[in-house]
């Protein structure tokens, strides 16, 4: 049972414009949700997270959107650059964290120069 | 500052083998997570550890198992070694539960 959905699988986009990937759940007991950035290779890095009391989150050029009541968050990459161009995972945890993180699948992204 | 570290980080094991594999937290940090990624696939949860007890397990067989030493540094063992387990094996540790995770590099383990 996929308890995020994460889409689309992959993604590609212009250099200076704008990725979204978007995620849902059903687990209302979720309530953390981050997002990681991964390159070949490499672990997961924590890129920014939020929790469902607030609707967005920004730092820098990555924003979260979070809407509650329809259970969906997402990731915009504003001016996207080819540094970018990675393995991108929601993630959900819920309350107390014991049964770890629910991760989507994935969205391959390249950002073409 | 380190951040988590794991070994090795290629590893090839025989079918029917053991395997263990180490994780170094960040220092501070007293929760340790085990994760398995599949190639093409996001991570699945293993287990967590926090102040050396075990306080979550996800969805895998008895063949997997692990423990938390006093320095908060953490090992994966996997028994009786399967084509399948082939995958990376992540670990992540945070201050809290799963809260700001931070992963390692982790581990390719390659099953022949």
């Amino acid at each position: 049972q996929q308890q995020v959905k994460q889409s689309p699988q992959s993604l590609i986009v212009q250099k200076g414009g704008i990725s979204i990937i978007n995620c849902a759940y059903e687990n209302t007991a979720f309530d953390y949700f981050p997002w990681y950035q991964q390159f070949p290779g490499k672990g997961p890095a924590l890129l920014i997270a939020i929790r469902p009391d607030v609707s967005e989150k920004k730092e820098g050029r990555f924003t979260i959107s979070f809407n509650k009541s329809a259970k969906q968050f997402s990731l915009h990459i504003m001016d996207s650059q080819p540094g970018d161009s990675a393995t991108y995972f929601c993630a959900a945890r819920a309350g107390g964290g014991a049964d770890g993180l629910t991760f989507g699948k994935g969205t391959h992204l390249i950002i073409q120069p | 500052d380190a951040g988590v570290t794991q070994s090795p980080t290629h590893l090839i094991k025989t079918r029917g083998q053991h395997v263990t594999l180490r994780c170094s937290p960040i220092s501070g940090h007293k929760s340790v997570s085990w994760y398995q990624q599949v190639l093409g696939q996001g991570p699945q949860f293993i287990f967590q550890y926090y102040e050396k007890e075990e306080r979550g397990r996800g969805n895998f067989p008895d063949r997997f198992s692990a423990r938390q030493f006093p320095n908060y540094s953490s090992e994966l063992n996997v028994n009786a070694l399967l084509l399948g387990d082939s995958a990376l094996y992540l670990c992540a540790s945070s201050l809290v539960s799963n809260t700001e995770a931070f992963f390692g590099q982790g581990t390719r383990l390659t099953v022949v």
